[in-house]
């Protein structure tokens, strides 16, 4: 079945890094895009972008630009997303989803999610 | 932005209950919506894609409907399961953005 498992939970001081992974199994990996999406304790949804496991390709939410990178390592079917300068502002649970269905690059996602990872919790803290 | 309103942002409501959940676009998105369920503790999962294609499993008392600007997630008669978070999520163009969501609460 279609899976993807998320990075132990995070604590990192203001103004470092953190880098979560998350590996996917169950299908091909680089057939489909891999979204980020965060969620702050007790608030909604915020879209971080995307990535393309077929090419590497990505594509982030201004919010994020300068601060978010976004990789995978296709032979361990594995994306990852590097968000750097963190501030208390980024504690939050951070999904990984996937792409709904099928798409090769150049073709563009469907920008919908299913399924989605479990989520990674990363507390920013002095 | 295409910012995305959910009403209301709580809901109480009993088992049986015909429940409805509205979202509305900032501007026209045509029918490039979709609707999530999320329970507490839990990720997303997907219900309901382009406005009213329900998702493989999800039980048919959901529903989606609407174009360009407003849209409804019914649910025909609440189940004790589906007491949880709603989403809508816009694809239309970028960046991808969510409503505030509406949490169904037993009343």
């Amino acid at each position: 079945q279609v899976q993807l498992v998320q990075s132990g939970a995070e604590v990192k001081k203001p103004g470092a890094s953190v880098k979560l992974s998350c590996k996917a199994s169950g299908y091909t990996f680089t057939h489909y895009y891999i979204h980020w999406v965060r969620q702050a304790p007790g608030q909604g949804l915020e879209w971080m972008g995307w990535i393309t496991p077929y090419s590497g390709d990505t594509k982030y939410a201004q919010n994020f630009q300068g601060r978010v990178t976004m990789t995978r390592d296709t032979s361990i079917s594995t994306a990852y997303m590097e968000l750097s300068r963190l501030t208390s502002d980024d504690t939050a649970m951070y999904y990984c989803a996937r792409d709904r269905d099928v798409v090769i690059p150049p073709a563009a996602p469907y920008n919908w999610f299913a399924p989605w990872g479990p989520g990674t919790l990363v507390t920013v803290s002095p | 932005d295409i910012q995305m309103t959910q009403s209301p942002s709580i809901l109480s409501a009993s088992v049986g209950d015909r429940v409805t959940i509205t979202c509305r676009a900032s501007q026209s998105i045509s029918r490039w919506l979709a609707w999530y369920q999320q329970k507490s503790g839990k990720a997303p999962n997907l219900l309901i894609s382009k406005a009213s294609s329900l998702e493989r499993g999800v039980p048919s008392r959901f529903s989606g409907s609407g174009s360009g600007t407003e849209f409804t997630l019914t649910i025909s008669s609440l189940q004790p399961d589906d007491f949880a978070t709603y989403y809508c999520q816009h694809f239309h163009s970028y960046p991808l953005t969510f409503g505030g969501g509406t949490k169904v609460e037993i009343k």
